[in-house]
């Protein structure tokens, strides 16, 4: 089945810093990577996704990159602001299959 | 749109009790999952239906753990006898039929089993 690992499981940035969460598969038929934020005690919402036949997408302050050849993928967010603060997951997606990482803890100070 | 309806939000029960959670997905959409997520973890895959039929259950711990979707729309999921180690956030997920499509979550059961 594919394994999904994401680093670092937690991070803390300067509000304003950019954040940087990394996550690497291993199936190779994972094709649709989606990213989901999940604020305490409430339920993962996506907030941007990618598709195997693009390296890169962007939208406002957050952006994901893919390198399918390596099996990673990142998630970019910039100019952090403190409701940036949440767990992200990463996931990816073989036919029918979702699988999640294990979440990164992002704290925006202030 | 009301979006994914999970009841109830928390659940405390004592061990080798039984307990159910319901789920009722987003009008129109075919797949439905069901995670547990542990505190601290992702999300991990009990079961996804499509329609009425549970088409993966590889992950759903079948000696205590039961889920139902009749009629292709709202899902139960049953844990029976419940353990410690059940304790857990249980999220329903649904999503549109085919592939890469986005799965919308619930808010979650949160079970405490003591």
């Amino acid at each position: 089945g594919e394994n999904v690992e994401q680093h670092p499981s937690t991070l803390s940035v300067q509000e304003g810093d950019s954040a940087v969460i990394k996550c690497t598969y291993s199936d190779s038929a994972s094709n649709y990577f989606p990213w989901y934020k999940q604020e305490l005690g409430k339920r993962p919402q996506l907030i941007i996704d990618i598709r195997s036949n693009v390296g890169e997408k962007k939208d406002q302050r957050i952006a994901v990159t893919l390198n399918k050849t390596a099996k990673h993928f990142s998630l970019h967010i910039t100019e952090t602001q403190p409701e940036d603060s949440a767990v992200y997951f990463c996931a990816a997606v073989r036919p029918y299959k979702l699988s999640f990482g294990a979440g990164t803890t992002v704290t925006v100070r202030a | 749109e009301a979006g994914v309806v999970q009841s109830p939000r928390y659940k405390i029960i004592e061990k080798k009790q039984p307990v159910a959670f319901w789920c009722n997905p987003i009008s129109g959409h075919n797949t439905l999952y069901w995670y547990r997520q542990n505190l601290g973890q992702g999300p991990e895959l009990l079961i996804r239906y499509e329609n009425e039929e549970a088409v993966d259950d590889s992950q759903l711990p079948k000696d205590r753990f039961s889920a139902e979707r009749l009629k292709g729309v709202d899902s139960t999921l049953k844990i029976q006898p419940a353990e410690l180690g059940d304790s857990a956030v249980y999220l329903c997920a649904s999503s549109l039929a085919g592939v890469n499509t986005e799965a919308f979550f619930g808010q979650g059961t949160r079970l405490t089993v003591v």
